[in-house]
């Protein structure tokens, strides 16, 4: 079946500018989360969100970064006047549901944000 | 807080001996332990996990890892490597209980020579 999927694959943008990234989960998964992997470096949590709602958002680094779910399926990361230093790959992952630590993480192949 | 070491950037094997990559964990309480690999321009994809009772957990691709609570230890290990197992592993862990995110190791490249 379809994995987790992420669009764009790629992005270049300059510093002060706006940008999306999307993740459409595996069909049936509730739970929904954003990494973000700088180079050389494992992946970062950002936030979790179970259904619509966001369960944590603990790793969001500032008040930039925001990401919404709105119909429990497809998120969006949100990154207002961007940085140079928040280029990095940004990584989407689903489990099943309840957010339960021993369920599998199904991770996208990663959007690459470019600031320039 | 919760951590993960991996103490090596990168292994090196030969094809067809045995390879082991370490990881070492810091955790509250008991550990959900993973491991994924990631290939170059590609996403994390999972490789194995331990959850609780035999403390040796087979996955895909012929990889194993050994569970070892005194020294909290979860070292990925296969008999026999292929050059194509090479790419980038990563190690993670997850609490038992409560709420906590998952928290990776910065990774360990393993590269094998034909």
């Amino acid at each position: 079946g379809a994995g987790v999927s992420q669009t764009p694959s790629n992005k270049v943008t300059e510093k002060g500018k706006y940008v999306e990234l999307r993740c459409d989960p595996i069909s049936g998964h509730t739970a929904l989360y954003w990494y973000r992997q700088s180079l050389g470096q494992g992946p970062e949590f950002l936030i979790y969100f179970q259904g619509t709602g966001a369960a944590d958002d603990s790793g969001l680094p500032n008040d930039r970064f925001f990401a919404v779910r709105p119909e429990g399926s497809v998120s969006t990361l949100k990154i207002q006047r961007t940085e140079r230093g928040d280029s990095a790959v940004y990584l989407c992952a689903s489990s099943l549901g309840g957010g339960s630590g021993q369920e599998t993480q199904y991770f996208g192949p990663g959007t690459r944000l470019l600031v320039l | 807080a919760q951590s993960v070491a991996q103490p090596e950037d990168q292994v090196n094997v030969a094809e067809g001996n045995p390879l082991t990559v370490k990881c070492t964990y810091s955790v509250s309480g008991n550990p959900y332990l993973f491991w994924y690999v990631q290939y170059p321009n590609r996403g994390l994809q999972f490789l194995l996990k331990y959850i609780t009772g035999d403390n040796l957990v087979k996955g895909s691709y012929g990889f194993e890892a050994e569970f070892n609570k005194s020294q909290t230890s979860f070292h990925l290990k296969k008999p026999s490597a292929l050059v194509s197992d090479s790419a980038l592993y990563f190690c993670a862990v997850r609490a038992h209980s409560g709420y906590s995110t998952l928290t990776f190791g910065k990774g360990t490249m393993l590269l094998v020579s034909p």
